[in-house]
């Protein structure tokens, strides 16, 4: 069976430190991968997915990035942090068409 | 951009009622679309995934409709039940595998 662990659960860092949050993905090859965030009140925004190594889209300008460096594994980073980095941040994976995304259990990040 | 709308943001039923909510998307580069279910301190989980116009799937209580020529789903728990209280989210996918969600809409059932 498949499973998907994001890492860490919780993480509180100071504004101007890096981040560095990983997810993996078993039991399957070639997976959809995909980093979201919910700030406080809002929804599930896209920030990155990829349909293979090496191969990273951007949906929202910022100062975070993404690679994904082997087939199941999709590690989302950022040089410094910003107040407004803070949320909730989930990885999820889906294989190619029309099927169902599951979801890591998410990171939730507080900057201070 | 590609833009998805949910409605209500959030709703309260009684316990036994039978309550809708609306997810509104682009016409354009549609794939197919998802319905999931979001309880606190859980991750997200799928209830159902559309492709077709017309399609209608159904869990249980819960049902759900597709239009992708005018871009809307409609999602149905019929006797709603404190149990089903969560926040229900859509997503579009597109073409080019990308997975859009809406603002999603909560649920709040009312013993």
């Amino acid at each position: 069976s498949q499973t998907i662990h994001q890492w860490p659960a919780t993480l509180v860092q100071p504004v101007g430190s890096p981040l560095s949050l990983e997810c993996t993905v078993e039991g399957t090859s070639n997976p959809n991968l995909y980093w979201y965030r919910q700030a406080a009140g809002r929804g599930l925004q896209l920030l990155f997915y990829s349909v293979g190594i090496g191969q990273i889209s951007s949906e929202v300008p910022q100062n975070l990035s993404a690679s994904r460096p082997q087939d199941r594994q999709f590690i989302l980073s950022s040089k410094k942090l910003l107040l407004s980095d803070s949320g909730f941040y989930l990885c999820a994976w889906s294989r190619r068409g029309n099927t169902e995304a599951f979801f890591g259990q998410g990171t939730r990040l507080t900057v201070v | 951009i590609l833009n998805v709308e949910q409605s209500p943001q959030s709703l309260h039923v009684q316990e036994g009622d039978s309550t809708n909510f609306t997810c509104s998307f682009p016409s354009s580069n549609f794939y197919a679309l998802h319905w999931y279910r979001w309880e606190t301190a859980k991750s997200p989980e799928a209830l159902f995934v559309m492709t077709l116009n017309g399609d209608e799937k159904k869990k249980g209580r819960i049902s759900a409709t597709l239009n992708t020529k005018e871009g809307y789903s409609y999602l149905y728990i019929k006797g709603s039940q404190p149990e089903d209280s969560a926040t229900y989210l859509c997503a579009f996918e597109t073409s080019y595998d990308k997975v859009i969600f809406g603002p999603g809409t909560s649920l709040s059932v009312i013993p």
